[in-house]
């Protein structure tokens, strides 16, 4: 299995410029999310979803889309980048289920750098 | 809401000796898990250990154990005979059994192990 794996690794953008960071994984996992990491601190969750065509914000949202129209892929969308969307992006996965060890899996990340 | 605070930004240990990292977590749920993972200059997000909110033994890893006082909401991460190669970003962080898979971040202790 090749777990989570997250592309770029690294980009660079221009204020004003759309892109999508992709995120894939091939455990059959219900739950993805993406997360933010900024300097110094620690992940903030960005969007979740919960199975295929069901998404749902987290605790920092804006500028952000995601879509899930399989289980395998969750695309991160930013609409319009701003300096302020400067950071390391993480997706994760993990099963459904019941309580229990419900480790999440995380990517590689991406470095994105908006100019 | 629930949170996480780690409130050592850094701490330095001398090789083959023990390190005790703090975590302190609020939250009103009764069912919850609770997460360590160590980020490397590398930057990848490794799972190390995790202890569920009603399991009465605490969790142990290899050389990493989890200190879980449930009553003080503490989970402290214990690492014995620390080695060069656990220098790195360690993050403490809480998943509420009734949320979407969702985990929440404390802002990460940056440990350095001396030789």
């Amino acid at each position: 299995n090749a777990g989570v794996t997250q592309t770029p690794k690294f980009q660079v953008l221009k204020t004003g410029q759309s892109m999508t960071l992709q995120c894939a994984q091939d455990m059959n996992h219900e739950y993805m999310s993406w997360y933010r990491q900024d300097p110094g601190m620690g992940l903030r969750l960005i969007h979740y979803s919960v199975g295929a065509g069901i998404t749902d914000q987290g605790e920092v949202p804006n500028g952000y889309n995601v879509s899930r129209s399989t289980t395998e892929d969750f695309p991160l969308r930013l609409l319009s980048a701003a300096p302020s969307q400067t950071s390391v992006y993480f997706c994760a996965s993990t099963r459904g289920g019941l309580a229990g060890r419900n480790e999440q899996f995380f990517g590689p990340g991406t470095r994105l750098t908006v100019l | 809401a629930q949170k996480i605070t780690q409130t050592q930004p850094g701490m330095f240990v001398q090789e083959k000796e023990a390190v005790t990292l703090d975590c302190t977590y609020d939250t009103s749920d009764q069912s919850y898990g609770l997460f360590w993972y160590k980020q490397p200059s590398s930057g990848e997000m490794i799972f190390l250990i995790y202890q569920g909110s009603y399991d009465e033994q605490n969790a142990t890893e290899g050389r990493y154990s989890l200190n879980f006082q449930k009553a003080r909401k503490s989970a402290n991460l214990v690492i014995s005979a620390s080695q060069l190669g656990d220098s790195a970003m360690y993050f403490c962080a809480i998943l509420l059994v009734g949320s979407a898979r969702q985990l929440t971040f404390g802002s990460g202790t940056q440990l350095t192990v001396l030789p």
